[in-house]
């Protein structure tokens, strides 16, 4: 796998390892933290989240860290494919009701074969 | 398909003209979402829609800017006097009425100003 620093663009991995993209969200009042992947041509896909009051959550091929403290959220890609070459983005959520969804900047994923 | 579709997929306009797309959320899903996005950029909030109320406008979204849901169902998005920096993806977003639920969008209009 391949460990990245915040704000990087790029992510370029073999298939079969390990991805982890990172993101720093802005918000200390942020309470619910959403990964999407976004293909060419089409809109966010949702892909995993996690609540404030956890630090990691597992899916399938996916796992999301939270670290609170230094407001950091990771997503790693387990066995990375092909397909999984995208934009994934992280998302905070806050304000009345938990309503308005802000969005980083994107990491874009290379998976070479 | 049951997902959030949006008309037209593609709009190409002279500057100073109006444009206006639709979107279509998810039947059951009370909230519905206009996003914009540039490339190499995540998506910017513009407006929220609960039901057929616009609770909350951001501040990117000038008095150029309209939305509407008139019956709580589709929307749509309308840009007066086009300039040249609209040109962007307007992408479209629905969700649940649960608290900070997962939006479902759909593919979006890319619209270029000329």
């Amino acid at each position: 796998g391949e460990s990245v620093g915040l704000h990087l663009p790029t992510l370029s991995v073999q298939e079969g390892d390990n991805s982890i993209i990172n993101c720093a969200y802005s918000n200390s009042a942020s309470d619910y933290f959403i990964w999407y992947k976004q293909e060419s041509g089409k809109g966010p896909q949702f892909i995993i989240d996690i609540r404030s009051n956890m630090d990691k959550r597992q899916g399938q091929r996916v796992t999301v860290l939270l670290n609170k403290t230094v407001k950091h959220l990771s997503l790693q890609i387990a066995a990375t494919q092909p397909g999984d070459s995208a934009v994934y983005f992280c998302a905070e959520n806050f304000g009345t009701g938990g309503f308005k969804t802000i969005f980083g900047a994107g990491t874009r994923l290379f998976v070479k074969a | 398909d049951t997902g959030v579709s949006q008309d037209p997929r593609h709009k190409i306009t002279k500057r100073g003209q109006n444009v206006t797309f639709r979107c279509d959320p998810i039947s059951e899903h009370n909230r519905l979402y206009w996003y914009r996005q540039t490339l190499g950029q995540g998506p910017e909030f513009l407006t929220y829609f609960q039901n057929e109320a616009q609770l909350e406008k951001s501040r990117l979204l000038s008095d150029r800017f309209s939305a509407e849901r008139p019956k709580g169902s589709f929307s749509t998005l309308e840009i007066q006097r086009t300039e040249q920096g609209d040109s962007a993806m307007y992408l479209c977003a629905s969700s649940p009425s649960e608290a900070n639920e997962k939006l479902f969008f759909g593919s979006g209009t890319q619209l270029s100003v000329l």
